[in-house]
């Protein structure tokens, strides 16, 4: 099972802001096989990134990911209060698929 | 316009069977991987597994084998998740999501509202 490790846990930025997150892979994630969902409190999870940096139809362009193998990012750029959220990633390259453990990202 | 609609929140009894759906709408159902994701209260997301329903094919993660079972019906364009004995650790949100990519293991792109199944005495 590829265990992924989101940091940091919580995250504190101001309006237009960059932020940056972190998921590590216990093993090679193949073919960059890696999405990212944000979710906001009270709501199911909305898809951002698929393919490690390919942006999910509708999302901004501030958000960005980027990553190969076992080291993934995702940027957002010039923050908005409406980014606050738990941002997960997500591996689904081998099955068991898995998912990090969150990152939360508070933006005031 | 693509979505899925999941069926309202449940109280149940430890011991209890029950069956929650995922409706579909606005695109081909049976062509897409269907998948099922848990979120325990104040916790994160588990996969728990993906069910193909033009031919019922399913991939199960191991870490729920033998404790749900996922089902689908072609015509009425609706997945299901199911439980023959619940207990009090099944408390959760149980999400459906559509894979993004036609007929391939992709991205969840489309997700359920949830449905919250509440397990207590």
């Amino acid at each position: 099972e590829i265990v992924l490790t989101q940091s940091p846990g919580t995250l504190s930025l101001s309006p237009g802001e960059r932020a940056t997150l972190s998921c590590r892979a216990s093993q090679s994630v193949r073919d960059s096989f890696l999405a990212w969902y944000q979710q906001r409190p009270g709501q199911a999870p909305r898809l951002l990134i698929y393919g490690a940096s390919s942006r999910a139809t509708g999302v901004p362009d501030r958000f960005s990911g980027s990553g190969s193998g076992t080291n993934f990012l995702l940027t957002i750029n010039r923050l908005e209060p409406e980014d606050s959220a738990v941002y997960h990633c997500q591996q689904y390259a081998g099955s068991p698929w898995t998912f990090g453990q969150g990152t939360k990202l508070e933006v005031k | 316009e693509v979505q899925l609609v999941q069926s309202g929140a449940e109280v149940k009894k430890p011991g209890e069977s029950l069956k929650i759906s995922c409706g579909a709408s606005g695109y081909i159902f049976a062509t897409y991987w269907i998948g099922w994701v848990r979120q325990m209260p104040g916790k994160g997301l588990e996969w728990m597994g993906l069910i193909y329903p033009a031919n019922f094919d399913t991939r199960d993660n191991p870490s729920f084998q033998g404790q749900v079972t996922l089902s689908a019906d072609k015509s009425a364009n609706t997945a299901y998740l199911q439980w023959s004995s619940l207990e009090a650790s099944d408390t959760a949100i149980y999400y459906c999501a559509r894979c993004r990519d036609l007929a391939y293991f992709d991205a969840f792109d489309i997700w359920g509202q949830g449905t919250m199944v509440t397990v207590s005495s």
